[in-house]
Parts: structure tokens; C-alpha cells; sequence
């Protein structure tokens, strides 16, 4: 069983609707991550947040908005989207200071 | 020129044949090399990390990496159908840094 949970697993949504992707970690990790993998396309980082706080935010479209309320949580709030932007959304943790990253098994979202 | 290239496959390899998956990289400021294996529906996984130019040697895993000339190996000895799964690299570096950068990933089948 994987330190990293993801829900739902799967989610389609119209591109009006208003959806959240939900992630938890039980390892005791500080930093938090959101990946966008596309077929044919190297995993793109979305979102980092260290301690709770956002570093790093890769240019990802307002359509996508993340939030962390805690060490252990961290949710994507998904509104208007667009049918590019189905994909595997893969959240991830780790220590700040180590380079392993402890992957969720990804929620798969499709836009009609 | 793209930061690191991967091929994507699909390689069809039968069972106990030596596999060699490669990426290279145009980044000297990499640091840290790994290489993670993504079942299918399933999160990536860390199978190898490296830190050094050289050899380590896990299992029937091999990790290889050349820093002069850019470039990273993973190699499966005695592969077995379980080893089918694609295999992705991953950059990191380190530091207070916590961003990889991730090939494309390799489809690697094993036939029985």
C-alpha cells in the first residue's frame, strides 16, 4: 500500500463543472507535489510546496488552483477545463532535502 | 535541444535477455540520477539513485552513469516478464532544490 493516496482515482467532468483532486501522505514528508503526465510527454511539475508554502508554480494555467492546508494534505480545485487538459494527475512527497519522491497511483481525469 | 531525451519505445525484449535503457542529458548541473519504474495504472516507484559518475549494482539492476558525456543507463539483467513496466529517468540538482526533471519514460515488454 502506497504512503501516498490519491482520490478519486478516476473523474470525468464537463468543461463547466467544478471538481477537486484530493492527496494525502502518511510518511511525515514536507513537501508536496502536483504532476501532469501526458502520453508521449516526460512528467510535467504543476505545483511545489515546501512546509505548506507554494515554491514553485510551473507557469500552470488559473484553471488549476492547488491548496495545502497541512504537511499531509494537498488538494487541486479543478474549474473550466479544457478537454487538453485530460491526463494522469500524479501527486508526490518528500523530504525537502532528498531528491526520492514518493509517488501517489494518480488520478486520471478526462474533460469532455 | 531538449533537456534530457529518452526514447520512448516500445521495446519487446524476451525473458532473460540483458535490457539497456538510456537518457541523455544536456544539464551539467545535474547532480543526482535516478531511475524510477511506472507500472501500468500505477504511480512511478524509485528503483535506482546515484549521486556519482560509475556503476551501481542493485539485484539484477544495474544503474550507469557517465557525467563527461551526458548520459545514463539502466540495465536488467535476466529480465522476466515482472520487469514490464515503463522505466523513466529522472534528474535532480540537489541541494536545496527539490525539482526533478523527468524523461519521457522507455515501455519496456518482456514476452515469457
Amino acid at each position: 500500500e502506497t504512503g501516498v493516496t490519491q482520490t478519486p482515482r478516476h473523474l470525468v467532468m464537463g468543461m463547466t463543472n467544478k471538481k477537486s483532486l484530493k492527496c494525502e501522505q502518511h510518511l511525515g514528508h514536507n513537501a508536496m507535489y502536483w504532476y501532469k503526465q501526458s502520453a508521449k510527454k516526460p512528467l510535467e511539475l504543476m505545483f511545489v510546496y515546501n512546509f505548506k508554502e507554494q515554491t514553485e508554480n510551473n507557469s500552470v494555467p488559473s484553471r488549476f488552483s492547488p491548496e495545502c492546508p497541512n504537511s499531509s494534505h494537498l488538494f487541486l480545485h479543478l474549474h473550466t477545463l479544457q478537454p487538453e487538459d485530460s491526463a494522469l494527475y500524479l501527486c508526490a512527497s518528500n523530504r525537502v532535502d532528498t531528491g526520492e519522491l514518493f509517488f501517489g497511483e494518480g488520478s486520471r481525469l478526462t474533460v469532455l | 535541444q531538449k533537456e534530457v531525451e529518452q526514447d520512448p519505445g516500445p521495446l519487446s525484449v524476451p525473458e532473460g535477455a540483458i535490457v539497456s535503457l538510456n537518457c541523455t542529458y544536456s544539464n551539467s548541473a545535474f547532480q543526482y540520477f535516478m531511475w524510477y519504474r511506472q507500472y501500468s495504472r500505477k504511480g512511478p516507484e524509485l528503483l535506482m539513485y546515484t549521486y556519482s559518475s560509475g556503476n551501481k549494482e542493485d539485484g539484477r539492476f544495474t544503474a550507469q552513469v557517465d557525467k563527461s558525456s551526458k548520459y545514463i543507463s539502466l540495465f536488467i539483467r535476466d529480465s522476466q516478464p515482472s520487469d514490464s513496466a515503463t522505466y523513466l529517468c529522472a534528474f535532480s540538482y540537489g541541494g536545496a532544490t527539490n525539482k526533478l526533471i523527468f524523461g519521457t519514460g522507455t515501455l519496456l515488454a518482456v514476452q515469457p
